[in-house]
């Protein structure tokens, strides 16, 4: 079955980097996207950005465009969140999902999720 | 950006019961809608794709409808594993969107 497996949880200080990890197995992987979504804590889902695991082309939300970066290593059918300067309010569950190839449009299949807390 | 909004916030209801969850968009998005269920500590799942296709290994008593602003999320016959948060998500517009949530609670 499809799956996606996220790193683990983190604690990082304000203006820190993290980098968040989610491994996929059994489905092609450069025939989908990865998208990341956010939830912080008791609130509702917040949609960070898309890449192509085809051709690694990217969307990002406007509010994360000067922070994120996401990257994918299609030799691990991996996928990388890297989101710098770290503020308090960025403490959050942090999901990867699959996605589309072309385009975000479904999230059919979610990571864990990584707990990144930004603390000082 | 297209706004969305979920009703209701909550709701309570028993096994057995059917329920109706709205989505509304601020503006028109043909059928660009899904629906997503999360249960707590747990990554959200998706339900129905495309405003009313079931998502494979859904219970067929989950169902979508709606096209253009006004979307629904009915479940008949309420199972006790269904209560949970449920989350619309267009992707018309970037960035994709969340309505924020409609947690199905028991009474």
């Amino acid at each position: 079955q499809v799956q996606l497996v996220q790193s683990g949880a983190e604690m990082k200080k304000p203006g820190a980097s993290v980098k968040v990890s989610c491994k996929t197995f059994n489905y092609t992987f450069n025939n989908w996207g990865v998208s990341w979504v956010r939830q912080a804590p008791g609130q509702g889902l917040e949609w960070m950005g898309w890449i192509s695991g085809y051709n690694g082309n990217t969307k990002y939300a406007h509010k994360f465009q000067d922070r994120v970066t996401l990257t994918t290593d299609t030799s691990t059918s991996t996928a990388y969140l890297d989101l710098r300067s770290l503020r308090p309010d960025d403490t959050a569950m942090y999901y990867c999902a699959r996605d589309q190839k072309y385009s975000t449009n479904w999230f059919d299949y979610w990571g864990q999720g990584t707990l990144v807390t930004v603390s000082s | 950006d297209i706004q969305m909004t979920q009703s209701p916030s909550s709701l309570s209801a028993s096994v057995g019961d059917s329920v109706t969850i709205t989505c509304r968009a601020s503006q028109s998005m043909s059928s660009f809608l899904n629906w997503y269920q999360q249960k707590p500590g747990k990554a959200p799942k998706l339900l129905i794709y495309a405003s009313h296709s079931l998502h494979s290994g859904v219970p067929s008593r989950f169902s979508g409808r709606g096209s253009g602003t006004d979307f629904t999320l009915t479940i008949s016959s309420l199972q006790p594993e269904d209560f949970a948060t449920y989350y619309c998500q267009e992707y018309y517009s970037s960035p994709p969107r969340f309505g924020q949530g409609t947690k199905l609670e028991i009474k």
